[in-house]
């Protein structure tokens, strides 16, 4: 199982920016998906998950009202759509598999990250 | 919300065992999972619902969880073990998964 994510950037505060996560060697369908973010020299932070379907996600209280996540089964990606966008976003963020259908679950494949910079 | 709470460090030599806790009220009732990051690098899941192993981690890594604290623990440590250790549970009141803050384990 692979999985690649792209979108980070170098954005402005009150910015937009859309992360994906392609997945590969797997039935993406079968999972749910979540985003992970790490500030520099910090902890992991859980940002957002959404089930196999698409039917239930779920964020953080620092994001929510201003991140979406979204799937797309036909093209085994993943996305998180930030809006207005903080300078305490700024993080490496993970695109990783649930271990099953449920969401409740470990996360047992992880991606490299893509970076995100909220700067002025 | 729940918290889990980890010893920022823990130094080991090498050849000796590493225990590594998470202590969160009542977490031997929940399921603990617990990921290697070594620097630079993406986590990696090494043991999860408390003391299960997922494929290719050596049987030297372990996990145990009872009353108010889970442990991981890794027999006979070598360099390549010299990371940062997150544990992870699901928030049942919060209804969402939260991470411990991490204990960075130095190999002397």
């Amino acid at each position: 199982v692979h999985l690649v994510e792209s979108g980070g950037a170098v954005v402005q505060p009150g910015g937009s920016l859309r992360l994906s996560c392609s997945a590969s060697r797997l039935t993406f369908d079968d999972y749910t998906f979540h985003w992970v973010r790490q500030r520099p020299g910090k902890g992991l932070e859980w940002v957002s998950l959404i089930s196999w379907d698409g039917a239930n996600s779920k964020y953080a209280d620092s994001v929510k009202g201003r991140f979406i996540i979204s799937r797309d089964n036909s093209r085994n990606s993943l996305h998180l759509q930030m809006n207005s966008l903080r300078v305490d976003d700024s993080a490496l963020y993970f695109c990783t598999k649930g271990f099953s259908s449920s969401i409740r679950g470990n996360m047992d494949v992880w991606g490299q990250g893509t970076t995100v910079t909220v700067s002025s | 919300s729940y918290v889990l709470t980890q010893p920022p460090s823990v130094s080991v030599a090498p050849g000796q065992t590493a225990s590594l806790t998470c202590e969160g009220f009542n977490i031997g009732s929940y399921s603990v999972h617990w990921y290697q990051q070594r620097a630079g690098q993406a986590p990696v899941l090494v043991v999860y619902d408390d003391l299960s192993r997922p494929s290719g981690i050596p049987e030297r890594f372990s996990g145990s969880n009872s009353g108010n604290t889970a442990t991981l623990t890794i027999t006979r440590v070598e360099v390549g073990d010299e990371a940062d250790f997150f544990c992870h549970v699901w928030d049942s009141s919060a209804d969402h998964p939260v991470f411990g803050g991490g204990t960075r384990l130095t190999v002397l």
